[in-house]
């Protein structure tokens, strides 16, 4: 079954504004990571955060975890046209050696 | 330069055909995985190695079988293509095999069985 669902499902915002993404998990994780994914293209690592971490940045991102609540956000900052892709959240999770996606999160940045 | 490098981008067959995916990578790294992505771009591992020991194989009908003839290559052969394997499958790498570090993925294969 699937372990990571992002919300929401797509998202359109002007250029500038900030985008923030969500995503909830089922199970407990080691870590959680965030990737990009161009229309045509591979997915990229953007940022992974432990499960012993509360907040971690990267340029324009900001990714927050909270495991009480099993929950991440991923927040991009002034985003610009080119942050349009898909965004995906993946939970690392030791009792299954793997990284499990969820379904992603559909962005568009309108000039 | 490409770092996780997959052949061929595009792949059109008919089905019953039988079929190979390449994948190479330049990072040194031990692991190398197979991950399908459906049409709804839901993206679901099929297969792990770890220096070319089969780690995971996620419940993939036999008719996929994976080879890893060193630990810088993982292909994937295809058996009797079905409609329902039209897909994107992506090659990816990783340092550990626990699911601790980044994957490094290749820009994917479009297959479609027609």
């Amino acid at each position: 079954s699937q372990q990571g669902e992002e919300d929401p499902q797509a998202l359109s915002i002007q250029e500038g504004e900030n985008a923030t993404m969500n995503c909830s998990y089922k199970t407990s994780i080691n870590n959680l990571q965030w990737y990009r994914q161009n229309s045509g293209r591979g997915l990229v690592h953007l940022i992974l955060i432990r499960s012993n971490e509360r907040e971690k940045h990267s340029g324009r991102l900001r990714v927050t975890l909270d495991t009480s609540k099993k929950s991440s956000s991923l927040l991009i900052t002034a985003s610009r046209a080119a942050d349009t892709a898909s965004y995906f959240c993946a939970t690392g999770v030791t009792s299954y050696d793997k990284v499990i996606f969820g379904p992603g999160t559909s962005l568009s940045v309108i000039p | 330069d490409t770092a996780v490098s997959q052949t061929p981008k595009y792949l059109v067959t008919q089905m019953g055909n039988d079929k190979s995916i390449k994948c190479e990578q330049n990072l040194g790294h031990d692991t190398m995985y197979w991950y399908k992505q459906d049409s709804k771009k839901f993206l679901k591992i099929m297969f792990s190695y770890n220096n070319k020991e089969l780690i995971i194989n996620e419940t993939v009908p036999n008719r996929f079988s994976p080879k890893s003839p060193d630990k810088a290559h993982l292909n994937l052969h295809i058996n009797s293509l079905e409609l329902g394997d039209s897909a994107v499958y992506f090659c990816a790498s990783s340092q550990e095999a626990t699911g601790n570090s980044p994957l490094h993925f290749g820009n994917g294969t479009r297959l479609t069985v027609t």
